[in-house]
């Protein structure tokens, strides 16, 4: 297994487009996650699926804003009319769920630097 | 949900010296990472530790649950350790600090 993959690595695009992210997590991995990093700020959890099912959002996450994990393997990050405010990194990362045996590390993929001109 | 608190913010050293970065969490977490940012912004793994002490190298971390912090040792630094140091507390997502900036000055 190669990690968690993320495409695109860049992104620009103009104020009030589209933009559509993927992530493919680990392959035995059924949490994955999404978060948004700002420059000089933490990572900012955004939303995280168990599977297919999407068990928790944070407030961050405006109504522009949707992910998917349809078949529980790899998810998309789509933000509608985007803004400049919605420039920054977006990380995706997978894990185990907590009660496996082998623990909940979660490994991060390289990210999307996305930039709303 | 739990609070993270990293300290220092910053931290610049001579190559050589020793380091310790701490991580506070609000309430009890049933994971506990270290990351290091690379210069590309990718999150590498560094220790996966919700208890106990862990060794790598140059590297060692220890995490006391019931005291709700963890600490991150870094042994002779060198100028490749420089970068920005996450710890990441989890009850289901893991919540971030706001990192240490480290540099290490040769």
């Amino acid at each position: 297994d190669t990690g968690v993959s993320q495409d695109p690595r860049h992104k620009i695009t103009k104020r009030g487009q589209n933009v559509t992210f993927r992530c493919d997590p680990i392959s035995e991995h059924n949490r994955l996650y999404w978060y948004r990093q700002t420059l000089g700020q933490g990572p900012e959890f955004l939303t995280y699926f168990q599977n297919e099912a999407q068990l928790e959002k944070s407030r961050l996450l405006s109504d522009r804003f949707s992910a998917e994990r349809p078949k529980g393997s790899f998810s998309t990050l789509e933000i509608q009319r985007t803004e400049q405010g919605d420039s920054a990194m977006y990380l995706c990362a997978s894990s185990l769920a907590w009660s496996s045996r082998k623990g909940t590390e979660a490994f991060f993929g390289q990210g999307t630097r996305l930039t709303v001109v | 949900g739990i609070q993270v608190e990293q300290s220092p913010p910053d931290l610049i050293l001579q190559e050589g010296a020793n380091s310790t970065l701490r991580c506070n969490f609000s309430d009890s977490v049933n994971n506990l990472q270290w990351f290091h940012q690379n210069p590309w912004g990718q999150l590498i793994n560094l220790f996966y530790i919700p208890s106990g002490t862990k060794q790598n190298g140059r590297l060692s971390a220890t995490t006391v649950a019931t005291e709700r912090y963890s600490l991150l040792y870094i042994s002779s630094s060198q100028t490749t350790d420089s970068g920005v140091y996450f710890c990441g507390g989890s009850q289901g997502n893991l919540i971030f600090g706001k990192g240490t900036k480290l540099s290490v000055k040769p």
